[in-house]
């Protein structure tokens, strides 16, 4: 069973700073790690897949890199609407899937 | 493209519940499905999945032998059925299109598992 382990639990920016979350896995993955954002009393929302393809609709400002077992998703320039959490997702075993424990961006 | 689960509420411990999602504007047959749930204060738990035509299902292992997936392609409907229910089967469940990934998701539906 993969585990995946998100860093920082919490990263608190201010509007406009850049934000780097880190997503491991315990053995590699491949290509199949996804990005999810997720704010309170709304669905989540794919952001990221396969790595680095932004999902339809999402902004440039989003992007995914990393390889094997770290992955990394960047926001360049944090949007009020960016305040929420992120999950780090895996289906190197599909149809299984395993998400990460997210990590919670505040507005600082 | 719409996803509508429906069927939460509160159940007592031991209880069985059955949560379904409609689907809407896409062809629901060309698609595996997932349910995925949210425990108060926790993150995103994947539950299962099912395959386009309903012959194959996968579970995680906090849920396989108390919960099965099912869907009925000509309701355009996906089911969770859910048995034995504990309290840390409190949550919101959500249902998922899995096109590879979760591109569509409901708006989720609550089950309050207490006595």
């Amino acid at each position: 069973e993969i585990v995946l382990t998100q860093s920082p639990g919490t990263l608190s920016l201010s509007p406009g700073e850049r934000a780097a979350l880190s997503c491991r896995s315990s053995r590699s993955v491949g290509t199949y790690l996804a990005w999810y954002q997720h704010k309170p009393g709304q669905s989540p929302r794919l952001l990221i897949y396969d790595i680095s393809h932004r999902a339809a609709g999402i902004p440039g400002r989003f992007s995914g890199s990393g390889s094997g077992t770290d992955f990394t998703l960047t926001i360049s320039s944090l949007e009020p609407e960016d305040f929420a959490i992120y999950y780090c997702q895996e289906r190197s075993n599909w149809p299984s899937f395993t998400f990460g424990p997210g990590t919670r961006v505040d507005i600082k | 493209e719409q996803l509508v689960e429906s069927g939460g509420g509160l159940v007592q411990p031991g209880g069985s519940l059955k949560l379904s999602c409609r689907a809407s504007r896409f062809t629901f047959t060309s698609y595996w499905m997932t349910w995925v749930r949210q425990a108060p204060g926790k993150g995103l738990e994947w539950l299962a999945n099912i395959r386009q035509d309903g012959t194959e299902q996968y579970y995680a292992d906090s849920v396989k032998g108390r919960f099965t997936v099912s869907r009925d392609n000509a309701e355009n409907s996906v089911y969770l059925h859910m048995d034995n229910l504990r309290a840390d089967d409190t949550a919101l469940y959500y249902c998922a299109r899995n096109g590879w990934y979760h591109d569509l998701w409901g708006q989720g539906t609550l089950v309050t598992v207490s006595s």
